[in-house]
């Protein structure tokens, strides 16, 4: 089986501006759940998807989003871009709830 | 809500010595418990996981981790490190029923030869 594919591995933008990253799940998960992580805060839980419904969601501003389509592929948005906000975003998969996620490699965001 | 603390930041071990990561997590409920690695550039890997059952888990490349409740600890152990070990290693939780990970603050493995 295909692992977790996110697209594109690197972004570079700069500040005020929009950011649509992708990302499509093993074969078969359900869930997808989006990661940020940063030198300084590590890694945080932003949100998860499950049959294209947000159920969960982290400690982030509004700018961030996110969204499932009905072949379990997912997409996070960040607008209004901050340097803060330039950090590996990390895309993860599960079968079901008590399965572990499984992650891709990535998208690194950086802002300028 | 959980938290994870790892207690070392950094660890240096020489080659084929035995290496202990030390991982302690504090929850109101059940628990899940994960370590991943990441290699640089990469996302993270899996290595093992404690869902329910036996409190020692084995993993894949020799890891294994025990699960101690009475402590609230899932320390990871291998009995003889190699070059290729090198990595960020990271202790993860979440509640049982959830998939939301709760992650520690990372552990860097330095294999020297």
């Amino acid at each position: 089986k295909a692992g977790v594919t996110q697209t594109p591995r690197y972004l570079i933008k700069t500040r005020g501006q929009q950011v649509t990253l992708s990302c499509s799940p093993i074969s078969g998960h359900r869930s997808v759940s989006w990661y940020q992580q940063t030198p300084g805060q590590g890694l945080q839980f932003l949100f998860e998807y499950f049959s294209e419904t947000q159920r969960n969601k982290g400690n982030f501003p509004g700018r961030f989003s996110g969204r499932q389509f009905s072949n379990s592929r997912s997409e996070m948005n960040v607008s209004t871009l901050e340097l803060g906000d330039s950090a590996l975003y990390l895309c993860a998969s599960s079968e079901g709830r008590d399965q572990p996620q499984h992650f891709g490699d990535g998208t690194r965001l950086s802002i300028l | 809500a959980q938290s994870v603390t790892q207690l070392d930041s950094q660890v240096p071990v020489f080659e084929e010595a035995p290496v202990e990561l030390r991982c302690n997590y504090s929850s109101s409920v059940s628990v899940y418990l994960f370590w991943y690695v990441q290699y640089p550039n990469q996302g993270l890997q899996l290595l093992l996981k404690y869902l329910s059952g036996s409190t020692l888990v084995k993993g894949i490349n020799g890891f294994e981790a025990e699960f101690n409740k009475s402590q609230t600890s899932f320390h990871l152990r291998k009995p003889s490190v190699h070059i290729s070990d090198t990595a960020e290693y990271f202790c993860a939780v979440s509640g049982t029923g959830r998939r939301a990970l709760t992650f520690g603050s990372g552990t860097r493995l330095q294999v020297q030869p």
